[in-house]
């Protein structure tokens, strides 16, 4: 069965620093891996959406990339600002067409 | 707003109680999803429809709980005699699926549940 396991569970930083989140998977047969923000009581928003045959996406401050054969993938968060404060999961697609989540990192960005 | 929305967002009930939730998701969306999440935890897959084929349901669906997508629009999912540990977040989202890896999911804002 797919295990996806999320390191930090919590992470505070100042404003302005760079961070990285990190994501890894037991199974490395996937069709691919998705990073999701959750605000408190709130449903997902996608950032973004590797496909199994690529190494990295990239959306404005963010970058997430994959290494499937080792299942680990990293989310770059660059010029961090309180508005990215929310906790951060990421999931691996499957060929069973659902979403194996992580339990998240919980992330406080401090003005 | 054309997202992915459900209704209600909240809802107490005793247990022993049934309860009905109600997901619209984004217009021409083939799938649609349903999760749980609960306090601290990732959500967790439970079924998903294609059109109105429900084609895949989680061993976390007891026979308690029921979803249907009758026209393959929106979607209703059914919890016979709640029990306390059923309270949580129960997530629908839907995806316009091309083919495998390439759809992503777009979730609605959950409806909340607490069974006393």
């Amino acid at each position: 069965k797919q295990e996806v396991t999320q390191i930090p569970a919590a992470l505070s930083v100042p404003e302005g620093e760079n961070l990285v989140l990190n994501c890894s998977f037991t199974d490395s047969a996937i069709y691919n891996l998705q990073w999701f923000r959750q605000d408190p009581g709130k449903g997902l928003t996608s950032l973004l959406l590797i496909q199994s045959s690529q190494r990295e996406q990239t959306s404005g401050r963010l970058n997430a990339s994959l290494d499937k054969s080792s299942g680990r993938s990293t989310l770059y968060i660059a010029a961090s600002q309180p508005g990215d404060s929310a906790t951060y999961l990421c999931a691996v697609e499957t060929g069973a067409n659902n979403l194996f989540f992580g339990t998240g990192t919980r992330l406080t960005v401090i003005p | 707003d054309t997202g992915v929305s459900q209704d209600p967002r909240h809802k107490i009930t005793k247990r022993g109680q049934n309860v009905t939730f109600r997901c619209d998701p984004i217009s021409e969306h083939n799938r649609l999803y349903w999760y749980r999440q609960t306090l601290g935890q990732g959500p967790e897959f439970l079924t998903y429809f294609q059109n109105e084929a429900q084609l895949e349901k989680s061993r976390l669906l007891s026979d308690r709980f029921s979803a249907e997508r009758p026209k393959g629009s929106f979607s209703t999912l059914e919890i016979q005699r709640t029990e306390q540990g059923d309270s949580a977040m129960y997530l629908c989202a839907s995806s316009h699926f091309r083919g495998a890896g390439t759809d992503t999911q777009y979730f609605g804002p959950g409806t909340r549940l607490t069974v006393l």
